[in-house]
């Protein structure tokens, strides 16, 4: 699976669109770009996913850079129950979906 | 609501003894399970693969004797920490995928702490 670039972490004022990006440069043709996230102390959350089209569902969008070498999540109007850390993931599905997780970016939603 | 489920959410055991942590998808099948541990202020890290029938994939560094998984039905796979020692301290945590979707759903997280 392609190696996925994140920053360390973000701040967001609450009420604000929090965009939070992801290079994943060598991304090959049949891999999905995920996101989730992970509340202190629980198991990762699913966000969305996709692979060339931005996608867009109740809690994000996600929007692919036409070369598919990055990525952008956004959440429109951020709480402080966002106030998680975010992964970005390159995933082929058509694999037995396991999951090899970064670093990711600590979002940190603040008043 | 859930669709993945881990039992026990939290664990204190004494050092020498063995813990079993269950993962259970509650609506649907899943032929495949993956189980991971966190350490604090770490990211998740791949234990091994679960296969329903068959024996576990583990990563490379993970001990299959010490960490005994067992696929028996469709729905739950099961973790045991054999002999657990302080090191072995950590955030565990399951997840399956549901063949019908694209996502993969994680368990809440099970907390070992072995004194």
């Amino acid at each position: 699976d392609a190696k996925t670039t994140q920053p360390t972490s973000m701040d967001c004022a609450e009420g604000r669109a929090a965009n939070l990006p992801c290079n994943h440069s060598t991304i090959s043709g049949n891999e999905y770009v995920y996101w989730y996230r992970q509340i202190h102390s629980q198991g990762p959350q699913y966000i969305i996913h996709g692979l060339k089209n931005n996608e867009t569902n109740e809690m994000a969008s996600l929007i692919i850079t036409e070369d598919r070498k990055s990525s952008t999540l956004i959440l429109p109007h951020a709480t402080l129950r966002d106030t998680a850390v975010y992964y970005c993931i390159a995933v082929n599905t058509g694999t037995a979906s396991k999951l090899t997780f970064g670093t990711g970016t600590r979002l940190q939603v603040t008043l | 609501g859930a669709v993945v489920s881990q039992h026990p959410s939290w664990v204190i055991c004494k050092s020498g003894t063995s813990v079993k942590i269950e993962c259970r998808s509650l609506d649907f099948q899943a032929t495949t399970m993956f189980w991971y541990r966190q350490f604090p202020k770490q990211s998740l890290m791949l234990m091994a693969t679960s296969n329903e029938g068959s024996k576990a994939t583990y990563e490379q560094g993970v001990e299959k004797d010490k960490f005994l998984i067992n696929h028996a039905s469709l729905t739950l796979s099961t973790l045991t920490v054999t002999s657990a020692h302080p090191e072995d301290s950590s955030f565990y945590i399951c997840s399956a995928r549901r063949v019908s979707a694209g996502e993969l759903f994680f368990g809440e997280g099970s907390r070992l702490t072995v004194l």
